[in-house]
């Protein structure tokens, strides 16, 4: 998983719980991204993150939050108000290559299922 | 609005070529980008282009065309191995991606 460890990759979770994805990094980078994919649909950007104690929302942010206390780490709470919580989530790292390309490393995955 | 393409899913036979289009519309552009993922794993980096042209990694070559909104994906030699979701992402003037929701392609003996 290129040095990003997400964790747990199957969580359940009932209705009316928070429940907190983890994702730490030990690549020394700066911008961090968390993902929803659901079946058939494009990956979403929940929040992106580009320095420690700063975050941006992304394209479907509403209830979701996140935290960058420090520079490896990046969680992902998913809270009540998230309508439609189950799906499979993904963090990643974006990193430029030899072509200057910003080429995202993706954890493993989360998988959320809502009871 | 920013949209991206792509066929929902392809089958091809082991040892033969495949072609996966995409096109995109995307506000300003900084570049296509596919990527590849396996059933329950985490999509991993194939391809980058920015300009127009053919990029060629190995089995794997990216084409653009911008005037035309355009890439593919070209697999050669496929392995049983490449069975897999195929990620097309344009990235917009924001330098913000807008993903495909990706091809699946299924390879036969």
């Amino acid at each position: 998983d290129g040095g990003i460890t997400q964790s747990p990759k199957y969580l359940f979770r009932k209705e009316g719980q928070n429940v907190t994805l983890s994702c730490e990094q030990n690549l020394n980078h700066d911008a961090m991204y968390w993902y929803r994919q659901d079946p058939g649909q494009g990956l979403r950007l929940i929040y992106y993150s580009q320095i420690v104690n700063d975050f941006q929302k992304g394209d479907i942010a509403e209830g979701y939050s996140v935290s960058r206390e420090k520079k490896e780490s990046f969680p992902l709470t998913v809270t009540s108000a998230q309508k439609n919580p189950t799906a499979f989530y993904l963090c990643a790292i974006g990193d430029r290559d030899g072509s200057g390309a910003n080429v995202l490393t993706f954890g493993a995955g989360s998988r959320l299922t809502v009871l | 609005g920013q949209n991206i393409d792509q066929p929902t899913e392809m089958t091809a036979t082991e040892g033969a070529i495949v072609q996966i289009n995409c096109t995109y519309q995307t506000s300003g552009f900084n570049g296509l980008f596919w990527y590849q993922q396996h059933a329950g794993e985490a999509p991993t980096f194939l391809s980058y282009n920015v300009l127009d042209g053919l990029e060629e990694k190995g089995r794997f070559s990216s084409f653009l065309s911008r005037s035309k909104g355009y890439s593919y994906l070209l697999l050669k030699e496929l392995q049983m191995k490449d069975s897999a979701s195929y990620l097309c992402a344009g990235m917009d003037s924001n330098y913000q991606l807008i993903w495909g929701a990706g091809t699946k392609l299924i390879i036969k003996p």
